[in-house]
Formats: C-alpha cells, sequence, structure tokens
C-alpha cells in the first residue's frame, strides 16, 4: 500500500524567504510521487511529478523537489517566496499500472508581506 | 470551455433531495474521476472511469451512483446524504494507457463542487 505524510498542516514564511514543505512517503514498490497546488475557489493544479528520471525534479512558478529515497522523502521548496505562492499544497504518490493517487492531508503555505 | 468543468458550483440540499453533479472534459482524456475533499483530511478517491467502465469503487456508500455516459462526461448523482457528505467534490480526468496501466499520466482536476448538505 502507498501512502503520504504531510509534516506540518501550516507554514509561514516572510516574502522573499525560503519555502519547505515537508513530505515522506511510504510504498512497497518504486513510487511515482507529485506535488499540487490549490489556490482558494480552484482545483488541483500539479506542480512537479517525479516519475523514475532525475531525482531533481523542477516544477511551475520556481518551485523544486528533491526524490530521495533513503529519506523516503520528496520535500518542496522554492528559493523566494512570492505573495501568490500562498495556497494548499498536497503531496501525492502512486505506483505503475494503476490510477490511484493516494494524497496527503495538505498543507496550508501562508506569506507573511 | 476547455479543461475540466464542473457544475454546479455550489449546491446546498436537503437529506431527502436527489441530485446530480456534472463534470465535463475538453482534453480528449479516456479516465475520470471523482474525488472528495473533507477539511482536515487526505483527498479521497471515490470512482475510476476507464474509457467508460468503472474501474475502481472505494468502497463509497450506495447514496452516491456515479454515471460515465461516454469519456467526456461524469456524473455524481445523490439521494439521501447526511450531513457528514459534506465536502468539496472533485472531477478528474487522464490519459489512460490501457488496461492494465504501463505508466502513469497527469490527473487534471475540475474546480470542484462545493456540497452542503443541510
Amino acid at each position: 500500500a502507498q501512502s503520504v505524510t504531510q509534516l506540518g498542516s501550516h507554514v509561514s514564511v516572510s516574502e522573499g524567504a525560503l519555502v519547505l514543505l515537508r513530505c515522506n512517503y511510504s510504498s512497497s514498490v518504486p513510487p511515482y510521487l507529485f506535488w499540487y497546488v490549490q489556490y482558494p475557489n480552484q482545483g488541483l493544479q500539479l506542480l512537479l511529478k517525479y516519475t523514475s528520471a532525475a531525482t531533481l525534479v523542477k516544477g511551475i512558478n520556481g518551485f523544486e523537489a528533491e526524490f530521495k529515497k533513503s529519506e523516503t522523502s520528496f520535500h518542496l521548496t522554492k528559493p523566494s517566496a512570492h505573495m501568490s505562492d500562498a495556497a494548499e499544497y498536497f503531496c501525492a504518490v502512486s505506483v505503475t499500472g494503476a490510477n490511484n493517487l493516494f494524497f496527503g492531508t495538505g498543507t496550508r503555505l501562508t506569506v507573511i508581506p | 470551455e476547455t479543461g475540466v468543468t464542473q457544475t454546479p458550483r455550489h449546491l446546498v440540499m436537503g437529506m431527502t433531495n436527489k441530485k446530480s453533479l456534472k463534470c465535463e472534459q475538453h482534453l480528449g482524456h479516456n479516465a475520470m474521476y471523482w474525488y472528495k475533499q473533507s477539511a482536515k483530511k487526505p483527498l479521497e478517491l471515490m470512482f475510476v472511469y476507464n474509457f467508460k467502465e468503472q474501474t475502481e469503487n472505494n468502497s463509497v456508500p450506495s447514496r452516491f451512483s456515479p454515471e460515465c455516459p461516454n469519456s467526456s462526461h461524469l456524473f455524481l448523482h445523490l439521494h439521501t446524504l447526511q450531513p457528514e457528505d459534506s465536502a468539496l467534490y472533485l472531477c478528474a480526468s487522464s490519459l489512460s494507457s490501457g488496461r492494465p496501466l504501463s505508466s502513469y499520466n497527469e490527473q487534471f482536476f475540475g474546480p470542484g463542487t462545493r456540497l452542503t448538505v443541510l
């Protein structure tokens, strides 16, 4: 079975500061890993995905994530937070041969001016 | 219209009402999904359709009844719901690489229907 754990349901950073959102996964087989963002009153939008190619994945809006098998982690980072980054972020895991995505509980990012 | 659309965006219903949620995708996909998003809980996959066939029912109560008449449309029929069913219901679509899937295909989400059951 697959699952993800997102540490911290709320994260606040100052504008211009580093953003770090944590995600740890559990999977008995090599996983696919994803970060989605949800802005208020909108659906989920894919930020980036890891599909067993490069371990450092670059996504949209300046975000990136690094797959670390030894730590079973896929943390999301952005060097400098922007006000427009305020949203809810979801980590998700899937495996080959399955439609299913297993989501974490989400982390709400607040950016302080 | 582009992407994945959902109607209505907001719905308030009593426990004895019958209503339907509609999802339409304009992306040429052949897999469609219903998710339930409740506060402080992970998104829950409810149903999956591949090529109009239901391939996943994640132990969803029978008061939720999905319908997929074609690869572009997905409905969720609701009847005798409970207040705990109040949530944001998200529809998504993706390409399906066949059965069984050989690789992951990105899911594209609609904006959701905010459902309140009184």
